[in-house]
């Protein structure tokens, strides 16, 4: 049983509009959670995070809200550039100093097409 | 500015066959991870190390055993291949255990390897 899902293997948007990637959980003891970001033949890069306190955080175009209520969280790229395009893997984590206890979801792949 | 490195970038092995992922990091980092990536599953934890000399269970363990003999350096062993190991391997590594941003995670290149 997944504990973290992403729903959406895919999604294909315009050069400039806003990209929505969508990530749920099950478990009610994750309370940090983060965005990872990963090109072709390399390895995954962090990209943003969030704490279970907040329930948004900003880093440039990059925005991630937190809705605990509904176990769900969405990243927002605003606006969306061609070097987006990669896998974003959504990630939950019981606390933010757990190694033992990160959770990745399957990913899903961003294609940003001009 | 190497990062973490992970050899060999691909191999294939015949069931049954042994062989030893490296990964080597030059930052000086403390914790040391091996992950897995397998299609709609996501990285999958197999073993971590918080230190030379110690190493941990992870998510999916079996099947694998790891040494940290020395402090830049993780190995993967497999002793008997089995076609449910085919994957892309990563390793990870960071100064702490804390999990997000600078001084988080730096992941190598990963190792994507057939078992047939």
């Amino acid at each position: 049983d997944q504990q973290v899902k992403q729903n959406s293997p895919s999604l294909s948007v315009q050069e400039g509009r806003i990209s929505i990637l969508n990530c749920d959980y099950t478990n009610s003891m994750f309370d940090y959670f983060l965005w990872y970001k990963k090109y072709p033949a390399e390895g995954p890069t962090f990209l943003i995070s969030i704490s279970s306190i907040k329930d948004k955080n900003e880093d440039g175009r990059f925005t991630v809200f937190l809705n605990k209520s509904a176990k769900h969280l969405s990243l927002h790229i605003v606006p969306s550039q061609p070097g987006d395009s990669a896998v974003y893997f959504c990630a939950a984590s019981a606390g933010y100093s757990s190694a033992s206890k990160i959770i990745f979801g399957s990913g899903t792949r961003l294609s940003i097409r001009p | 500015n190497a990062g973490v490195t992970q050899t060999p970038k691909f191999r294939v092995l015949k069931t049954g066959q042994s062989m030893t992922l490296l990964c080597a990091q030059d930052m000086n980092h403390e914790y040391m991870y091996w992950y897995r990536q397998d299609p709609g599953m996501g990285l999958r934890l197999i073993h971590y190390s918080v230190g030379e000399g110690t190493t941990a269970k992870g998510e999916v363990p079996d099947g694998y055993n790891v040494s940290r003999l020395k402090k830049q350096n993780f190995l993967l062993g497999l002793e008997s291949a089995a076609p449910s190991q085919t994957s892309v391997y990563f390793c990870a590594s960071s100064y702490t255990v804390k999990v997000y941003g600078p001084g988080g995670y730096t992941f190598g290149s990963g190792t994507r390897l057939t078992v047939v």
